[in-house]
């Protein structure tokens, strides 16, 4: 059963600009993770939020997490040509970790 | 260097013949997982392993098989390889499953089955 869903799937953006990409989930969650992945490699983790936390600040990356609307968002500003990549969600509740399926962000020179 | 490797990083193989896709971390992590990735799909889990010796399914376990002989590695077995098996797998690692670690992802092994 999927849990997180990434919303946009796809996003193009102006170098400076700023991205937003969220993630819906249906269960209860212990925490939920961003991870970053470039073409074809592995995943890099980006930002970890537990369940009692509601934003999280990591360099240009700030998270929100609001758990009435089962949800987060992932936000990256000033953007720049290496942040062309694909973000994914991952909740962890009691007993799985779930990825949802990616937003592909592209930056524009 | 801390890392997950991952062996083969590619392998093209036929219906049926027995493979094993290796995976080692070197971090002393207790929690270790496979993930394989599908277009339209994102990534989804194919076993796990809390310890040596636990090992529990994933959402797709089907077709798969693991062991935790030792912690730091997790071998990921298929006995008969099917074509609907061709995709990219994950490896990954965290030091502890619950309250949660991040995950230190392997590079990855695309493998194709004809």
């Amino acid at each position: 059963s999927q849990q997180g869903e990434e919303d946009p799937q796809a996003l193009s953006i102006q170098e400076g600009e700023n991205a937003t990409m969220n993630c819906s989930y249906k269960t209860s969650i212990n925490n939920l993770q961003w991870y970053r992945q470039n073409s074809g490699r592995g995943l890099v983790h980006l930002i970890l939020i537990r369940s009692n936390e509601r934003e999280k600040h990591s360099g240009r990356l700030r998270v929100t997490l609001d758990t009435s609307k089962k949800s987060s968002s992932l936000l990256i500003t000033a953007s720049r040509a290496a942040d062309t990549a694909s973000y994914f969600c991952a909740t962890e509740g009691d007993d799985k970790i779930i990825f949802g399926k990616g937003t592909r962000l592209h930056i524009l020179p | 260097e801390a890392q997950v490797t991952q062996n083969p990083r590619y392998l093209i193989t036929v219906t049926g013949k027995k493979l094993t896709v290796t995976c080692s971390q070197n971090m002393n992590h207790e929690y270790m997982s496979w993930y394989r990735q599908d277009p339209g799909l994102g990534l989804r889990q194919i076993y796990y392993s809390m310890n040596v010796e636990v090992t529990d399914k994933g959402d797709v376990p089907e077709g798969y098989k693991v062991s935790r002989k030792e912690k730091r590695n997790f071998p990921l077995i298929l006995e008969s390889p099917s074509p609907n098996q061709t995709s990219l797998y994950f490896c990954a690692s965290s030091p502890f499953r619950w309250g949660t670690d991040t995950q230190y992802f392997g590079p990855g092994t695309r493998l194709t089955v004809l």
